[in-house]
């Protein structure tokens, strides 16, 4: 167990809805990472936010957005969805944001039918 | 633009075979390495890091990697494979530029299947 939390493990929806994917991070991680993880593009990072501010960002697409909350919880936004989005979603956590490591968590698994 | 490749796809071994998974990147300045292993229906957890001195670094379960600067090289070894190492292997990149660290690049994955 990484202490990084995603909720919920599982989400299946459909075509053109939306949908919040949730992620807390380790105690004391300032920083939280999204990536997606799908067959035909590995894992690819999408954004990173640091304290509640955007740090840096990815392949995230225009329909995908982010915050981080005064708690430092994450969430990630997928909006008008397309079958082509079904991946699983991975939140990582760190100290810094910087030149330490990141910790996974466990991921959402989405399917858009 | 900067990549991350891993060569294998698939590796089957026999327990107590040797590994070795081979990772490539392309950036010629500096990086921090990292190996990261997932089991089935698990998270990705970290196996080893390089961010510098002895390039050869030893990691958690017996795993160990070198970093060949000079073939922007950085394997990941292990002496004899258990069947309780079949995972997925995922090599990561970190780049180093304009003053702040970037974030990770991860190489496809390589799975691997330990026959007992």
């Amino acid at each position: 167990d990484s202490g990084v939390t995603q909720t919920p493990k599982h989400l299946i929806t459909a075509t053109g809805q939306r949908v919040t994917l949730r992620c807390s991070p380790r105690s004391g991680d300032l920083s939280v990472y999204w990536y997606q993880q799908s067959l035909d593009q590995g894992l690819q990072f999408l954004i990173q936010y640091y304290n509640g501010e955007e740090r840096a960002k990815g392949n995230i697409l225009e329909r995908f957005s982010a915050q981080q909350f005064p708690d430092l919880h994450s969430e990630l936004n997928l909006s008008s969805l397309e079958l082509g989005d079904s991946a699983l979603y991975f939140c990582a956590s760190s100290v810094t944001g910087r030149t330490d490591t990141q910790y996974f968590g466990p991921g959402t698994r989405l399917t858009v039918l | 633009a900067q990549s991350v490749s891993q060569h294998n796809h698939h590796v089957i071994l026999s327990e107590a075979a040797s590994l070795e998974l081979g990772c490539n990147y392309s950036y010629g300045g500096t990086v921090n390495l990292f190996w990261y292993v997932q089991y089935p229906g698990q998270h990705l957890q970290l196996l080893l890091k390089y961010f510098s001195g002895d390039p050869l670094v030893k990691g958690i379960k017996g795993f160990e990697a070198e970093f060949i600067k000079s073939k922007f090289s950085f394997n990941l070894r292990k002496p004899s494979v258990q069947w309780s190492d079949t995972a997925e292997y995922f090599c990561a990149v970190r780049l180093h530029y304009g003053g702040s660290q970037g974030n990770l690049i991860f190489g496809k994955g390589t799975k691997l299947s330990v026959k007992p």
